[in-house]
């Protein structure tokens, strides 16, 4: 069973332009999450998207948005970049979001902004 | 607020031995699940093993095991046996039922296994 796949792996980008990840979840998970990773914050939640609509979200500006579709693969959009946003962003699945699911994590996606 | 704390930002074990990894939390919530994440140098992050706050059993994966105390707001993770392998940061999460499909993180533990 394919885990969960992140792409790209890498980017480099510059301040003020925008961003576009995408995330394929676990064959039959319908819930993905996003997660931000940084040195100094550590991982925080973005936002949780299922059967299409975001279900839950975290304390992050309207710079930061996603999407879902309805084969459950989702994008994560950030607009106008700033220095701050350089981490790495992972993407979770789980089956249905049950509190006793376990999300299991792609790759994750380094992005830089120089 | 809930919140997950590891009080131990780096570890040293000799390989063979165990070890355990510090997790305390808190929550007024009723209904929630403890979770441990394994996160090598190449920043995948790896499910380890879950324990539900209505589990009266501590939870075990192989070499891995929970130790529960619900009564101090702890959730423990011991490794037996360590491996060269096991040398990574190991995340302490929660999610809680009225919270929905939203993990917290502690600030993790860095682990280093000695030969």
């Amino acid at each position: 069973k394919a885990g969960v796949t992140q792409t790209p792996r890498y980017l480099i980008k510059t301040r003020g332009q925008q961003v576009t990840l995408s995330c394929s979840p676990i064959s039959g998970h319908r819930s993905v999450s996003w997660y931000q990773q940084t040195p100094g914050q550590g991982l925080q939640f973005l936002f949780e998207y299922f059967s299409e609509t975001q279900r839950n979200k975290g304390n992050f500006p309207g710079r930061f948005s996603g999407r879902q579709f309805s084969n459950s693969r989702s994008e994560m959009n950030v607009s106008t970049l700033e220095l701050g946003d350089s981490a790495l962003y992972l993407c979770a699945s789980s089956l249905d979001g049950s509190v006793n699911q376990p999300q299991h994590f792609g790759d994750g996606t380094r992005l830089s902004i120089l | 607020a809930q919140k997950i704390t590891q009080t131990q930002p780096g570890m040293f074990v000799q390989e063979k031995e165990a070890v355990t990894l510090d997790c305390t939390y808190d929550t007024s919530d009723q209904s929630y699940g403890l979770f441990w994440y394994k996160q090598p140098s190449s920043g995948e992050m790896i499910f380890l093993i879950y324990q539900g706050s209505y589990d009266e059993q501590n939870a075990t994966e192989g070499r891995y095991s929970l130790n529960f105390q619900k009564a101090r707001k702890s959730a423990n993770l011991v490794i037996s046996a360590s491996q060269l392998g096991d040398s990574a940061m190991y995340f302490c999460a929660m999610r809680r039922w009225s919270a929905g499909n939203m993990l917290t993180f502690g600030g993790g533990t860095r682990l280093m296994v000695k030969p």
